[in-house]
């Protein structure tokens, strides 16, 4: 049950360009999308998120895109810098009724940011 | 920046044998988490926690996990009895809050544990 779909694993970009990686959904009851990062050895760390109710949301260079009618979300990267080569994942938030949520995330793209 | 703690960070075990994963959240955080990714899998829930009890668990948190705050600090999964299937990436994460509107979970670097 796939109900994030990030269906390319992975996408090599060159430096200085734009990066941009998709996410599908397909339970339209998450209420806020999140895109983490993830380094080799190391844990998810929180990127940038949006709003279910927002079409875009920016922070310096990253900017989330989302598509409610398509239920698609994407994240733009640019510049693209080396540092920036890690897995990102795409994770929905459900609400699940009295005050809780859940998290559900995609498989992850792996992007490689080329010098 | 304060940081998820997890301990150790690989563990190997034998099929059959009780594991226990540790994780020190971030210390005024008061909601948290266990997630775990088998290798080339997407990252799956697992169970929350908050107030000293479990809030939600998913179907693979059956009776064989279990976890646990034993003191202010500590946040443990346990797995009674290892199976092959249970070799994966463990992630404990913690938030401020219930939901991420404002309070993004926190994750640690994981415990890599490889039942043989």
């Amino acid at each position: 049950d796939q109900q994030v779909k990030q269906n390319s694993p992975s996408l090599s970009v060159q430096e200085g360009r734009i990066s941009i990686l998709n996410c599908d959904y397909t339970n339209s009851m998450f209420d806020y999308f999140l895109w983490y990062k993830k380094y080799p050895a190391e844990g998810p760390t929180f990127l940038i998120s949006i709003s279910s109710i927002k079409d875009k949301n920016e922070d310096g260079r990253f900017t989330v895109f989302l598509n409610k009618s398509a239920k698609h979300l994407s994240l733009h990267i640019v510049p693209s810098q080396p540092g920036d080569s890690a897995v990102y994942f795409c994770a929905g938030q459900l609400p699940l009724g009295a005050g809780s949520y859940q998290l559900t995330f995609g498989k992850g793209t792996k992007l490689s940011v080329i010098p | 920046e304060p940081e998820v703690t997890q301990t150790p960070s690989h563990q190997v075990t034998q099929m059959g044998q009780e594991v226990i994963l540790r994780c020190v959240p971030i210390s005024n955080h008061l909601y948290f988490y266990w997630y775990r990714q088998i290798l080339g899998q997407k990252v799956e829930f697992l169970v929350s926690f908050y107030n000293n009890e479990i809030s939600e668990k998913s179907e693979i948190f059956d009776d064989q996990f279990s976890v646990e705050r034993p003191d202010g600090s500590n946040f443990t999964l346990k797995i009674r009895s290892t199976k092959l299937e249970d070799s994966a990436m463990y992630f404990c994460a913690s938030r401020a809050t219930r939901s991420s509107y404002n309070s993004p979970l926190h994750f640690g670097n994981g415990t890599r544990l490889t039942v043989t």
